[in-house]
């Protein structure tokens, strides 16, 4: 059974860091693609990041580049979100998910629980 | 960015009646060169995580019951509930996979008349 767990969420300052993880099991993590998608309260999905792999691609969308980095552990199989200058509009539940396809082209077939990251002064 | 328009907040629907769920791109979401529509469907139901229905238009992802279909091609589609059932009380999401970054649509709640 494939199992994702996100942590690492929580509430801080506006400008403040945040680093997320995510701990894969029931998979072979190596193979697959992974992307953050985030949901913010009572709102739509938003894609935020995928990395390939190997980890030598990744993708944002313009809102989080230059802020977030996405990155992976595949010792480990843990994939992570450095999120940093973070802005009220960053307040969301942030899901750890598995891409169906080996490309960027993401569609998500499983999804963890979530984390809720929460911007606020 | 491709933008999705899902027209409707909502739609109320009697148990064991059709639900019809629309979905359109801005852009064409038809790949020629294999034919295929890069357009997700996904469903939410309170308090838990997404989970995919539907991928390339009308694939229906393994497990998920043959009352849910997608149709449609290029700019416009539909998620179908061909007859309703308590436990598909839920919000429904569009995704189209065409180019980075996917994009979702709105969402539209489906509830029982």
């Amino acid at each position: 059974e494939v199992r994702l767990v996100e942590s690492g969420g929580g509430l801080v300052q506006p400008g403040g860091s945040l680093r997320l993880s995510c701990a894969a099991s029931g998979f072979t993590f190596s193979s697959y693609w992974m992307s953050w998608v985030r949901q913010a309260p009572g709102k739509g999905l938003e894609w935020v990041g995928n990395i390939k792999s190997d980890g030598s691609e990744k993708y944002y969308v313009d809102s989080v580049k230059g802020r977030f980095t996405i990155s992976r552990d595949n010792a480990k199989n843990s994939l992570y979100l450095q999120v940093n200058s973070l802005r009220v509009e960053d307040t969301a539940i942030y899901y750890c998910t598995r891409d169906l396809f080996a490309s960027s082209n993401t569609v998500v077939d499983n999804w963890g629980q979530g984390t809720l990251v929460t911007v606020s002064s | 960015d491709v933008v999705m328009t899902q027209s409707s907040d909502s739609l109320a629907v009697s148990l064991g009646e059709r639900a019809t769920i629309s979905c359109k791109s801005s852009q064409n979401l038809l790949y020629s060169s294999n034919n295929r529509n890069y357009l997700a469907w996904y469903q939410q139901k309170p308090g838990q995580s997404p989970k995919l229905l539907i991928y390339w238009a009308s694939t229906r992802e393994s497990g998920v019951p043959d009352r849910f279909s997608g149709s449609g091609s290029g700019t416009d589609f539909t998620l179908t509930i061909s007859s309703l059932q308590a436990e598909d009380v839920a919000l429904y999401y569009c995704q189209q996979y065409y180019s980075t970054p996917p994009t979702f649509g709105g969402g539209t709640r489906v509830e029982i008349k």
